[in-house]
């Protein structure tokens, strides 16, 4: 799915570079998160998760920082790639007891070789 | 991988006309999902689908959308009428059992004239 996205925030890295994108979620009661990445024309794919009882989650070359005080979500990047260039979403689980999902609005990330 | 699948992949309808967008969800999934995604806006929550029923559904989802497991591998979702705003990508989703991830198809592209 395209995201033109207009009005999109977008973060701009040179290769090589860390990559932090950063979340605001607004519901005190989520206890799961997820990062998806979304290339253009493509649906969104999972990158990593983290459930509210933790605040640190580390994958391949991703970490995901959960920080509950203040509401707020962490993705980064190590070591960015112009493989990495996508739209990056955060959604999170309301806890209402079946797995939806409220999603952000998205950060544009832009990898320059 | 095991991946969902979606078709058509682009949809061109008159307004009106009923539409049913097809999904073949992972084959051992047993949570369904249907979102979408406005051009250049976020990701949102329709429906899900568990055992055979509506677990829950957004104010989107009104009584021109239903849902639809027709038999052991295709998950459908139909809009009856449809409007200029329902024009966006829409997205089926699937999750196993006791599993928050949820894995998404590469989307349908509809788009009411």
């Amino acid at each position: 799915g395209e995201s033109v996205g207009l009005h999109l925030p977008t973060l701009s890295v040179q290769e090589g570079d860390n990559s932090i994108i950063n979340c605001a979620y607004s519901n005190s009661a989520s206890d799961y998160f997820i990062w998806y990445k979304q290339e253009s024309g493509k649906g969104p794919q999972f990158i990593i998760d983290i459930r509210s009882n933790m605040d640190k989650r580390q994958g391949q070359r991703v970490t995901v920082l959960l920080n509950k005080t203040v509401k707020h979500l962490s993705l980064q990047i190590a070591a960015t790639q112009p493989g990495d260039s996508a739209v990056y979403f955060c959604a999170e689980n309301p806890g209402t007891g079946f797995q939806k999902l409220v999603f952000g609005t998205g950060t544009r990330l832009l990898v320059s070789p | 991988e095991p991946e969902v699948t979606q078709t058509p992949s682009h949809q061109v309808t008159q307004m009106g006309q009923e539409v049913i967008l097809r999904c073949v969800p992972i084959s051992n999934h047993l949570y369904f999902y249907w979102y979408r995604q406005i051009l250049g806006q976020k990701v949102e929550f329709l429906v899900s689908f568990y055992n055979n029923e509506i677990s829950e559904k957004s104010e989107i989802f009104d009584d021109q959308f239903s849902v639809e497991r027709p038999d052991g591998s295709n998950f459908t979702l139909k809009i009856r009428s449809t409007k200029l705003e329902d024009s966006a990508m829409y997205f089926c989703a699937s999750s196993g059992h006791g599993e928050l991830e949820a894995f998404f198809g590469q989307g349908t592209r509809l788009t009411v004239v």
